[in-house]
């Protein structure tokens, strides 16, 4: 059972660059979260997904766009990637009615 | 322009000692109340969650207290051991909907 599997985990962009990481998750959980790190910080919401081909914004969602194509899937794309995007990127997703979500391994990117 | 980070508070107890890491928040609707530990280069990993309906819940070594007239949450952790070292987050959220976290609290444990 692996759980949430993010990709990639390192990942260096130069400004204006465009991705989008991957989440996949295989416990067939509703809900689905994009969360960005910076140092010494909190986790801060970017999207939120709470089922298929549904998406709402959390607290930064500027920047950033999402996908939830099926129930596994939740994509996070970098149109034009910005310095101040560098950060780690956890995705995690959480059965409804339940109080547990579960994380991936993160993603590090670096925007120069 | 670029965010600064901040110094997360930091609790250095001593191996064998109790620990209690608190958390204020600010959403009244929340259904849940829920600590997560991080330690270093992994994701969160949930450790116990409290319903709104409550004011107390143990676990192994762990109790979480919910004080919702002050907005208070904190996590006991009792005879801190050095796998405790990590940083603590609380997150409040609904039952289905947003997960919203707390800025976390580094605890180190010396020996």
């Amino acid at each position: 059972n692996a759980g949430v599997t993010q990709t990639p985990k390192f990942q260096v962009l130069k400004t204006g660059q465009s991705m989008t990481l991957q989440c996949a998750q295989d416990m067939n959980h509703n809900s689905m979260y994009w969360y960005r790190q910076d140092p010494g910080m909190g986790l801060r919401l970017i999207y939120y997904s709470a089922s298929e081909g549904t998406t709402d914004k959390g607290e930064v969602p500027n920047g950033y766009n999402v996908s939830r194509l099926n129930k596994r899937e939740f994509s996070l794309r970098l149109e034009s990637a910005a310095p101040s995007q560098t950060s780690v990127y956890f995705c995690a997703s959480r059965e409804t009615g339940s109080a547990e979500a579960f994380f991936g391994q993160g993603t590090r990117l670096t925007v120069v | 322009g670029e965010s600064v980070g901040l110094h997360l508070p930091t609790l250095s107890v001593q191996e064998g000692d109790n620990s209690i890491i608190n958390c204020a928040y600010s959403n009244s609707a929340s259904d849940y109340f829920i600590w997560y530990k991080q330690e270093s280069g992994k994701g969160p990993q949930f450790i116990i969650d409290i319903r709104s309906n409550m004011d107390k819940r143990q676990g192994q070594r762990v109790t979480v207290l919910l004080n919702k007239t002050v907005k208070h949450l904190s996590l006991q952790i009792a005879a801190t051991q050095p796998g405790d070292s990590a940083v603590y987050f609380c997150a409040t959220g609904p039952s289905w909907g947003k997960l919203q976290f707390g800025a976390g609290t580094q605890v180190v444990v010396t020996p």
